[in-house]
């Protein structure tokens, strides 16, 4: 299975900035996921970043309040737009090396906006 | 839009009994696997079934998929502490996509 990195483990913001976090793959990988996590709850997809070409983002997400650059197979980022508290949540990443038999998660960045 | 229901939503027990949490759909998916998450660290996939009606085992715990694939159970035999956390489907309903569960959040009590 992959090794991914994803930083910051956790940050505190405040309203009207921005965020990005990053994350590594030990492997090179075609699809890397972005997930959102808020508090209590259970995982959302922002959006599939691929290498090359423009992520595609799931209903409610959308590109300027969320970019994603993706410069390589093993490397992506996710960035936290113009932030309110709303945003408060754990962001992961993840990749599905086999073909949907499991993906492997980042530990999550955790982030509060104050 | 697709949704997969868990419950119970929240459960604890007691160290040593048995517990089983379900995992429903309305639609059709074409794999579901379970995962755990623990406080700070990302999901951990514990098990990825394909076939209706098909039984995987881990140890202590059972999982169940449903012969219409649109249903899993995981079953919990004698629980311990270490099997506390957040324990989460995720079904693949034929895009590229995988959508989680709602969750069941888990605490065993020594």
């Amino acid at each position: 299975s992959a090794v991914i990195s994803q930083k910051p483990s956790r940050d505190i913001c405040q309203r009207g900035t921005s965020l990005t976090i990053q994350c590594q793959v030990d492997s090179q990988v075609t699809m890397m996921f972005w997930y959102r996590q808020q508090p209590g709850q259970s995982l959302t997809l922002i959006a599939t970043a691929n290498q090359g070409s423009e992520a595609t983002y799931e209903s409610g997400f959308v590109i300027d309040k969320f970019p994603i650059s993706r410069p390589n197979l093993t490397f992506s980022t996710l960035t936290v737009s113009n932030m309110s508290p709303e945003d408060s949540s754990i962001y992961l990443c993840s990749v599905d090396l086999a073909g949907r038999s499991g993906y492997t998660f980042g530990s999550g960045t955790r982030l509060t906006v104050v | 839009t697709q949704l997969l229901e868990q419950s119970p939503q929240f459960l604890s027990i007691q160290e040593g009994e048995n517990l089983t949490v379900y995992c429903n759909s309305s639609s059709v998916f074409s794999s579901l696997q379970w995962y755990r998450q623990e406080p700070g660290e990302g999901p951990v996939l514990l098990v990825t079934v394909v076939t209706g009606g098909e039984v995987k085992k881990l140890k202590r715990l059972t999982f169940q998929f449903g012969d219409a694939r649109k249903d899993s159970s995981l079953h919990i035999t004698a629980a311990q502490p270490g099997d506390t956390g957040l324990y989460l489907c995720a079904a693949n309903f034929g895009n590229e996509k995988l959508t989680f569960g709602t969750g069941t959040r888990l605490t065993i009590i020594p």
